[in-house]
């Protein structure tokens, strides 16, 4: 198994600037996450998504959109980036509610100038 | 409101002595607990959990977790540490109840630095 994939490791976008983080997991797990990690700041759950066709808002939501179409994928979508999300984001995901243990992928590095 | 503190942002640990990394939680109900380890550049990896039986968890590479009911701590232990564990620990705890069940609730993290 791969686990939890994430394309692309680093990208440097400027200020307006759209683009989708992709994520992927081969684990058949239920629950999906997107977090962002900021030094000193732990983790901040952005989106998640407990099955297909269903997502719901985090902590820090917005500037950000989700999508679900299959169990496999959940892409994160930034529109009009700003200084602000610089960041790098992380996608985890998890069996149940029962097995919340969640798996992360290696990470987006995202810088906005 | 459900919570997990790290009381300390850094533990500093001579290589071969037992280390000890804290963490505090508040939630109502039974919790779900997690430690995570995360290297430089890369993701969090799953270190062990609780959930419910001993309250002595021995998870990954060495490492253990002790759960405390009356305290509401879940630490992490090792009991001799190894330089190649320096690295940013994060412990969490499982939401309960509510539209986001099942999600998982971060502290900040503690870094640990293991000196030869």
């Amino acid at each position: 198994n791969a686990g939890v994939t994430q394309t692309p490791k680093f990208r440097i976008l400027k200020i307006g600037q759209s683009m989708t983080l992709q994520c992927a997991q081969d684990m058949n797990h239920n629950y999906m996450y997107w977090y962002r990690q900021d030094p000193g700041m732990g983790l901040k759950l952005i989106y998640y998504s407990v099955g297909a066709g269903i997502t719901d808002k985090g902590e820090v939501p917005n500037g950000y959109n989700v999508s679900r179409s299959t169990t496999e994928d959940f892409p994160l979508r930034l529109e009009l980036a700003a200084p602000s999300q610089t960041s790098v984001y992380f996608c985890a995901s998890s069996y149940s509610v029962g097995r919340p243990e969640q798996y992360f992928g290696p990470g987006t590095r995202l810088t906005v100038t | 409101a459900q919570s997990v503190a790290q009381p300390e942002d850094q533990v500093n640990v001579a290589e071969g002595n037992p280390l000890t990394v804290k963490c505090t939680y508040s939630v109502s109900g039974n919790p779900y607990l997690f430690w995570y380890v995360q290297y430089p550049n890369r993701g969090l990896q799953f270190l062990l959990k609780y959930i419910t039986g001993d309250n002595l968890v021995k998870g990954s590479y060495g490492f253990e977790a002790e759960f405390n009911k009356s305290q509401t701590s879940f630490h992490l232990k090792k009991p001799s540490a190894l330089v190649s564990d320096s690295a940013l620990y994060f412990c969490a705890v499982r939401v309960i109840g509510g539209g986001s069940q099942g999600n998982l609730i971060f502290g900040k993290g503690t870094k640990l630095s293991v000196k030869p």
